[in-house]
């Protein structure tokens, strides 16, 4: 069984990066899609991204390129990192496995953008 | 974008009743080549991360059960619930993977009336 743990800081100051990390078991993270999502408390689901196991990436323009995702294939890990955050960045980010629809997904963690 | 909206925002059906949600896309997701739909279905419950039932517009998940069903092409899909069962109560959401930015609909609310 495939599972995803988020992992990273949960308050995060504003102008600040965020960074989550994404440990993978039950599965390579070779050869697969990985892709991270957030959703605002209350709100809807936003797609952020996904990379491919050999790098390549595709990001929501929306972000206006604050997004980075990369993957370390040695720690079966994947992550996310969002720089410049504001308020608005504060949500429950998912990371997901696949490049098109999602699953498995993560817990998602609570990340809180305040001073 | 392809912007995805959900119809209605919330529903409230009686247990053993069909529940059906509608979900429009504002470009086909209609792949002609291959003649599938980048859509998928999402059920979320209270504090849970989403779980998805439905791929390719009508392909149930494996371990979903049969009483969910999607349906639609092109434009207009269609989540239903054969039977609601209270385990059910949840926000379904739908998804296009057909160009990224992939987008979802805000969200349809189930309730039990």
């Amino acid at each position: 069984q495939v599972r995803l743990q988020e992992s990273g800081p949960g308050r995060v100051k504003p102008s600040e990066t965020l960074s989550l990390t994404c440990s993978v078991s039950g599965r390579s993270i070779n050869n697969y899609y990985w892709s991270w999502i957030r959703q605002p408390p209350g709100k809807g689901l936003e797609w952020i991204g996904y990379t491919y196991s050999s790098g390549n990436t595709n990001y929501n323009p929306s972000l206006k390129s604050r997004a980075t995702i990369s993957v370390d294939t040695s720690k079966n890990q994947f992550s996310l990192k969002l720089s410049s955050v504001t308020a608005a960045d504060t949500a429950v980010y998912y990371c997901t496995g696949g490049g098109r629809w999602s699953d498995p997904w993560g817990q998602g963690t609570l990340v809180t953008v305040s001073s | 974008d392809i912007v995805m909206t959900q119809s209605p925002d919330s529903l409230a059906v009686s247990l053993g009743e069909r529940a059906t949600i509608n979900c429009k896309s504002s470009q086909s997701v209609l792949y002609s080549s291959n003649n599938n739909n980048y859509l998928a279905w999402y059920q979320q419950k209270p504090g849970k991360p989403p779980k998805v039932l439905i791929y390719w517009a009508s392909t149930r998940q494996s371990g979903v059960p049969d009483r969910f069903s999607g349906s639609g092409s092109g434009t207009d899909f269609i989540l239903t619930i054969s039977s609601l069962q209270a385990e059910d109560v949840a926000v379904y959401y739908c998804q296009q993977y057909y160009s990224p930015p992939y987008t979802f609909g805000q969200g349809t609310k189930l309730e039990i009336k």
